[in-house]
């Protein structure tokens, strides 16, 4: 199956500063990467949409000042979190769309984000 | 998006078949059914989809009720590899990401 990839896998980080996470489509191009956010014993929930070239599309409540999301090639997309709080510690998890007939999503392995 | 209802929980041994199902009474005629697994501390990942016929990959089977309104994902012989949560999502059409629900945790037993 496809691969994407992930980096960092975790990062600790200060409150106030900013994170960057990338994401990578290893043997795919992908004109469209999600952004997910998990908390601790809860489902996945959908940040924003990344289409290569153009805008994000954020979801209801997602601060899109807060969540910059950047996705430049067909590769790679990455998500900051801006002046990051405590409450802002998740599991922050990328997929891509594999194009063609299946258009199926391949998720990356998650980074941890704690926030101190 | 169409609701899917899925059992909280199931347990299995090892080397048995695990039918883990899934209901979707609201499903339109253009919706996949894709079920993805999530192992602890990781990302979720592909296992089978299908629209209307029974499906059959590597990893699983998946059966698709006549209606449609329900599916079942079978794994064929568990192992402690497969304890997971396994998520069955309806993907509409011209909406591409996926909205995911609570799912089932399937714990193995040995």
């Amino acid at each position: 199956g496809a691969v994407v990839s992930q980096h960092p896998s975790r990062v600790i980080c200060k409150s106030g500063t900013s994170v960057k996470i990338e994401c990578r489509s290893l043997d795919f191009q992908a004109t469209t990467m999600f952004w997910y956010r998990q908390f601790p014993k809860q489902s996945l929930m959908l940040m924003a949409t990344s289409n290569e070239g153009s805008k994000a599309t954020y979801e209801q409540g997602v601060e899109k000042d807060k969540f910059l999301i950047n996705h430049a090639s067909l590769t790679l997309s990455t998500l900051t979190v801006t002046s990051a709080h405590p409450e802002d510690s998740s599991f922050y998890i990328c997929s891509a769309l594999a194009g063609g007939m299946r258009e199926t999503q391949y998720f990356g392995p998650g980074t941890r984000l704690l926030v101190l | 998006d169409a609701k899917t209802t899925q059992p909280n929980s199931m347990e299995s041994n090892e080397e048995e078949p695990v039918h883990l199902p899934c209901n979707h009474s609201t499903i339109s005629g253009t919706d996949y059914i894709h079920w993805y697994r999530q192992l602890p501390s990781q990302g979720p990942e592909y296992v089978i989809h299908g629209l209307t016929s029974n499906v059959n990959n590597r990893m699983a089977s998946l059966a698709i009720a006549e209606d449609r309104k329900s599916s079942t994902l079978i794994l064929h012989r568990a192992t402690l590899r497969d304890a997971a949560v396994y998520y069955c999502i309806l993907r509409a059409t011209g909406r591409r990401a996926l909205t995911f629900g609570s799912g089932t945790r399937l714990q193995v037993q040995p």
